[in-house]
């Protein structure tokens, strides 16, 4: 079965510093990976996808991921934080399972400092 | 922009009640699901439905039940509700069940079981 590991809990970072969030997806074939934000109190809100073409994909709010199939890594990064992306970010994968149903991580909580 | 609108955000109920959650979205989406969120564990799904009448259990299907009469709308209901159900509720849905397809999440239902 696939599995989508997010290795850290808890970031925290001090504004305008860079972030890199960590994703590791376990499916072998061709990975359908999605990075999700969830602002407090919100539901979770597509940040960007990658199914195919350049590893390097642009998503919204200055996020950006690579992919990288040789380390199974799909890291989310942003080059200068703001105080409002302080929220729990979810990496996902849905390429297996039958019905593609997708595979969460449990997420990582990102902390800003001002 | 695709509308999930879940409708409440906030929920009391009392041990043994039977409690209905509703989901509606405003985009033709075929695939919807539900999905519980707690502290560590992540999101996990409950049920899922790929057009009307259908259902398939996720992974945690005891407890609850779903119905998806509409095409918009996906309901998820417990029988009996229990303290271990006090929860944040999820609803989401996608285009198809395509692996290319993002899920949309509506914001959230805060369901306390006394």
């Amino acid at each position: 079965a696939q599995s989508v590991t997010q290795p850290d809990i808890h970031i925290t970072v001090s504004e305008g510093a860079s972030l890199e969030l960590r994703c590791n997806y376990s499916y072998g074939a061709t990975p359908y990976l999605f990075w999700y934000v969830q602002s407090p109190g919100q539901g979770l809100q597509l940040l960007l996808k990658y199914f195919s073409g350049d590893t390097l994909v642009q998503g919204i709010k200055g996020f950006e991921a690579e992919f990288k199939r040789s380390q199974s890594s799909f890291n989310l990064r942003k080059p200068s934080v703001h105080w409002s992306d302080a929220a729990e970010y979810f990496c996902a994968d849905r390429s297996g399972g039958g019905s593609y149903i997708p595979t969460f991580g449990r997420g990582t909580s990102l902390i800003v400092h001002p | 922009d695709v509308k999930v609108t879940q409708s409440s955000r906030y929920l009391v109920k009392r041990t043994g009640e039977k409690v209905f959650l509703e989901c509606v979205q405003d985009m033709d989406h075929e695939n919807m699901f539900w999905y519980r969120q707690d502290p560590g564990l992540g999101l996990r799904l409950i049920y899922f439905s790929y057009d009307v009448k259908m259902k398939e259990k996720g992974d945690i299907p005891e407890g609850y039940s779903v119905s998806r009469e509409k095409k918009e709308r996906f309901s998820l209901i417990l029988e009996s509700a229990s303290t271990n159900q006090t929860s944040m509720y999820l609803c989401a849905s996608s285009y198809d069940r395509g692996r290319g397809s993002p899920l949309h999440f509506g914001n959230g239902t805060r369901l306390t079981v006394t």
